[in-house]
């Protein structure tokens, strides 16, 4: 149960692409099509963005998309805006448990 | 509209227990699986338990194995996690998240409650 790999920070200007991504393994991400993506504001709690890697929950801007290859799942979130500006967090289904990533804090410049 | 409230968290000295309580409102709870989610202050997030809509399936992190116990009441709509033998690194916001998929655990989690604090100090 090791945690996801993703990078510690992004950021972008706003209108443009950002892509953030998360590295798991043959055992986790590459294995199952069970990638979900959350978004954090401070204090605040997680909300869910993507789901089975590529699925947008009703209400979640199509700005949002996710993708995935072999153990490397990815969010790309276009036309930044402001409030995008948010920790986001990857997950995987592991067998039997869930893996998050250490979480990505994009900053919109 | 979906509602999940936690509640129990609090001081506890290492060795100690606490129980976790989370209250679900809007929804057929009896029909989705639950979980909970802890994030350390200033941390991510981190997978500590699930479990099925009839507590078939029981799932734990290991980080947490044989020392919490996650169960449901569907009855009275109400998720739990009873903790023993508490640690320092426990000391978390702990969330109840409900599984999205009816029927079925997709591993994903589409409500969240607000979160309750554990602290484990001397």
């Amino acid at each position: 149960q090791s945690a996801l790999t993703q990078p510690a920070s992004v950021s972008g200007s706003p209108g443009q692409s950002i892509t953030i991504s998360c590295t798991g393994t043959s055992s986790d991400v590459g294995s199952y099509n069970l990638v979900s993506w959350y978004q954090q504001h401070p204090g605040k709690a997680p909300k869910l963005m993507i789901y089975e890697v590529s699925k947008r929950p009703s209400g979640v801007s199509n700005r949002f998309s996710g993708s995935k290859s072999g153990n490397t799942a990815s969010l790309t979130i276009s036309g930044l805006q402001a409030e995008d500006e948010a920790d986001y967090y990857c997950c995987s289904y592991a067998g039997s448990s869930t893996v998050f990533g250490g979480g990505t804090k994009l900053t919109v410049l | 509209e979906v509602q999940l409230v936690e509640s129990g968290g609090g001081l506890v000295k290492p060795g100690g227990s606490l129980r976790l309580s989370c209250a679900a409102s809007g929804f057929t709870f009896s029909s989705y699986s639950m979980n909970w989610v802890r994030q350390a202050p200033g941390k991510g997030l981190e997978w500590v338990s699930s479990i099925s809509s009839s507590s078939s399936y029981i799932y734990y992190a290991d980080s947490v194995k044989g020392r919490f116990t996650i169960s449901r009441d569907n009855a009275k709509n109400s998720l739990y996690l009873q903790m023993n033998s508490l640690r320092a690194e426990d000391t978390a916001v702990y969330y109840c998240a409900r599984d999205s998929h009816q029927y079925s655990s997709g591993w994903d989690f589409d409500y969240w409650g607000q979160g309750t604090l554990v602290t484990v100090s001397s």
